[in-house]
């Protein structure tokens, strides 16, 4: 079974500066996804950013990017200048790839990493 | 379209009673999957359906718990003589089916937070 695991309950930096949060998964698949999700207080669940393992390039998007070490299971997302309204829980998610088209289809998450903006 | 919606937001209930939510989905979404997300924990998956179909149940859906989508449209998870530690937010989401070509995104409701006194 695939798990995912996120060993800082909580972080703040400072508006402008950049931050990096971590995450680490384990999984015998060979081809997947992972994901960092964002859920502000009493707000729904958005998707930050996707990275396919099969691809070498690290995704980005806008300030978001990360960082996915697939031999070391690690994939770590950096939020360069950062602003108030990025204050949120950030959720890091696994989520197998096809050929299981009529079965296996949830996402992961792991517990979560509590960030917050300082002005 | 306005998104995944589900109601009520919010349901407080007593230790024993039964509850039932709603899950609407993206309109043209196929696939609708619910999850459920403790106080200081990530959300974890419960059931999903392919339009009407049940496709696959965690085993933490226990007997008290039954999901629906009868017209593969809206869909519903009842509790059935609900306990303190059922509390939780409930998360549906919606994606359309799988496409080898592209990725199709889980968009997720606001979910619907159920309290058990």
């Amino acid at each position: 079974a695939q798990t995912v695991t996120q060993s800082q309950p909580e972080m703040s930096v400072q508006e402008a500066e950049t931050v990096t949060l971590s995450c680490t998964y384990d999984t015998s698949e060979s081809d997947y996804y992972l994901f960092w999700y964002k859920q502000p207080p009493s707000r729904q669940m958005i998707l930050v950013i996707r990275q396919e393992a099969y691809k070498q390039q690290n995704a980005t998007e806008n300030r978001f990017s990360v960082n996915f070490q697939k031999a070391a299971k690690s994939f770590s997302l950096k939020i360069s200048d950062s602003q108030l309204g990025d204050a949120a829980m950030y959720f890091c998610a696994y989520r197998s790839l096809p050929p299981s088209m009529n079965r296996d289809d949830k996402i992961i998450f792991g517990k979560g990493t509590r960030l917050h903006i300082l002005p | 379209d306005t998104g995944v919606s589900q109601d009520p937001r919010h349901k407080i209930t007593k230790r024993g009673q039964n509850v039932t939510f709603r899950c609407d989905p993206i309109s043209e979404h196929n696939r609708l999957y619910w999850y459920r997300q403790t106080l200081g924990q990530g959300p974890e998956f419960l059931t999903y359906f392919q339009n009407e179909a049940q496709l696959e149940k965690s085993r933490l859906l226990s007997d008290r718990f039954s999901a629906e989508r009868p017209k593969g449209s809206f869909s519903t998870l009842e509790i059935q003589r609900t306990e303190q530690g059922d509390s939780a937010m409930y998360l549906c989401a919606s994606s359309l089916g799988w496409d080898l070509s592209s990725y199709n995104e889980q968009f997720f409701g606001p979910g619907t937070r159920l309290t058990v006194l």
